[in-house]
């Protein structure tokens, strides 16, 4: 079973639209940390958000939003709004370890094309 | 706005070479990381090093790889003797408290193995 899994492939929509990018882990750790990163098609990674495992709290950054649910393990990210700009292919990862030191394991990422 | 880089931007390489990959972190930043990523696949962490040693490695890490902090400011990244499955993007990443702090990455070095 994989440790992250982004279900969607790839996902179109058209501009304006509100699209979610579903993430869901699997792990046994207390303490883990859940990122997204963004990479457009210029190729450069981006980091979007953090979220450790203690902190289900959801957060809004403008148009962007994310979900955090220990009780489905799923960490699930969403754009209002939608823009061209928007367009990349967005990877979920989770950060497992403990006493300070982490490795992330990443899904195989959701491509976004947001249509003019 | 301070930025990580990266040199080269594009490395080929003749099987069995050995290739360093050159990242020049944010300058206050005390954690940095190498990824890497085969074309068209997902990222795959390498390794992340803090007060001048590893602090973590991925199975892909192995002897054939090797980190360093020359000077104090470049973090390399050295593939001993490159195989063809080495062909990928290689992405440094640098913070300033590790996983609290936000991660910034330089540009990439695409890496051809020939």
């Amino acid at each position: 079973a994989q440790k992250v899994t982004q279900a969607q492939t790839e996902i179109s929509v058209v501009e304006k639209e509100d699209v979610t990018l579903d993430c869901v882990y699997e792990t046994r750790d207390t303490t883990y940390y859940l990122f997204w990163y963004k990479q457009p098609p210029s190729g450069e990674l981006v980091f979007l958000i953090r979220r450790n495992s203690f902190d289900e709290q959801n957060e809004i950054s403008g148009r962007y939003s994310w979900n955090f649910q220990k009780s489905t393990s799923s960490f699930n990210f969403t754009i209002t709004a939608s823009q061209v700009v928007d367009s990349a292919v967005y990877f979920c990862a989770l950060w497992e370890g403990s006493g300070g030191s982490y490795i992330p394991t990443f899904g195989r990422g959701t491509s976004l094309i947001v249509h003019p | 706005e301070p930025e990580v880089t990266q040199t080269p931007s594009h490395q080929v390489t003749q099987m069995g070479q050995e290739v360093i990959l050159r990242c020049v972190p944010i300058s206050n930043h005390l954690y940095f990381y190498w990824y890497r990523q085969i074309l068209g696949q997902k990222v795959e962490f390498l390794v992340s090093f803090y007060n001048n040693e590893i602090s973590e490695k991925s199975e892909i890490f192995d002897d054939q790889f090797s980190v360093e902090r020359p000077d104090g400011s470049n973090f390399t990244l050295k593939i001993r003797s490159t195989k063809l499955e080495d062909s990928a993007m290689y992405f440094c990443a640098s913070s300033e408290l590790g996983l609290k702090e936000t991660q910034y990455f330089g540009p990439g070095t695409r890496l051809l193995v020939l």
